[in-house]
């Protein structure tokens, strides 16, 4: 079946730095990535659609400056958190939407931790 | 605008009961997606069903059935003999056919006691 990394799992920093994440489809091409997020004992906010090749798309209330989305290629989007604030930590999850099935396939990243100190 | 609504917050129930998580939603599309998600305390998404707004045969997965009503706009999820490795959060998703964005439930935290 479809296939996404999410890495890293976790990650602790430091206030003011930046923080990397990547969301990769390993046997599946995905033209369309969804960035989310997710605060302890709530639901998934959708922050941005990411589309390969073109600017990504920003849910209302999400600052773009913030959350900086690259979809460099058909299998990779990254998503950098920049300057980092206590604020920040939670937990973030990709999803990637399978070209061949566009209807079908949301395959979801394992998630990553962002603890910021 | 979309809106998925699951009223559980939390359900308990010991091994061996009966689990049925409501999910209510609202759409003007005529061409939409259900989902059914798992979220297990490790925080990965289990996906565990897709219904298209078309296809109102509820469908049975070994312990698991759901049952989709247009009619009332519900799509419940039952997990028949629950067992303890059932406990998580379960979400209910719906996308259009225009943006494929999904949106979803708050969620319901189910507890399997043994």
């Amino acid at each position: 079946g479809a296939v996404v990394s999410q890495h890293p799992s976790w990650v602790i920093c430091k206030s003011g730095t930046s923080v990397k994440i990547e969301c990769r489809s390993l046997d599946f091409q995905a033209t369309t990535m969804f960035w989310y997020r997710q605060f302890p004992k709530q639901s998934l906010m959708l922050m941005a659609t990411s589309n390969e090749g073109s600017k990504a798309t920003y849910e209302q209330g999400v600052e773009k400056d913030k959350f900086l989305i690259n979809h460099a290629s058909l299998t990779l989007s990254t998503l950098t958190v920049t300057s980092a604030h206590p604020e920040d930590s939670s937990f973030y999850i990709c999803s990637a939407r399978d070209d061949r099935d566009p209807n079908y396939g949301y395959t979801f990243g394992s998630g990553t931790r962002l603890t910021v100190v | 605008a979309q809106k998925v609504t699951q009223a559980q917050t939390e359900i308990s129930v010991v091994e061996k009961e009966d689990v049925t998580l409501d999910c209510v939603y609202e759409t003007r599309d005529t061409t939409y997606y259900l989902f059914w998600y798992k979220q297990p305390p490790s925080g990965e998404l289990v996906f565990l069903i897709r219904r298209n707004s078309f296809d109102e045969q509820n469908e049975i997965s070994g312990r698991y059935s759901w049952n989709f009503q247009k009619s009332t706009s519900s799509f419940n999820f039952t997990i028949t003999a629950s067992q303890v490795v059932d406990s998580a959060v379960y979400f209910c998703a719906l996308s259009d056919s225009n943006d494929y964005k999904l949106s979803f439930g708050a969620g319901t935290t189910v507890t399997v006691r043994a």
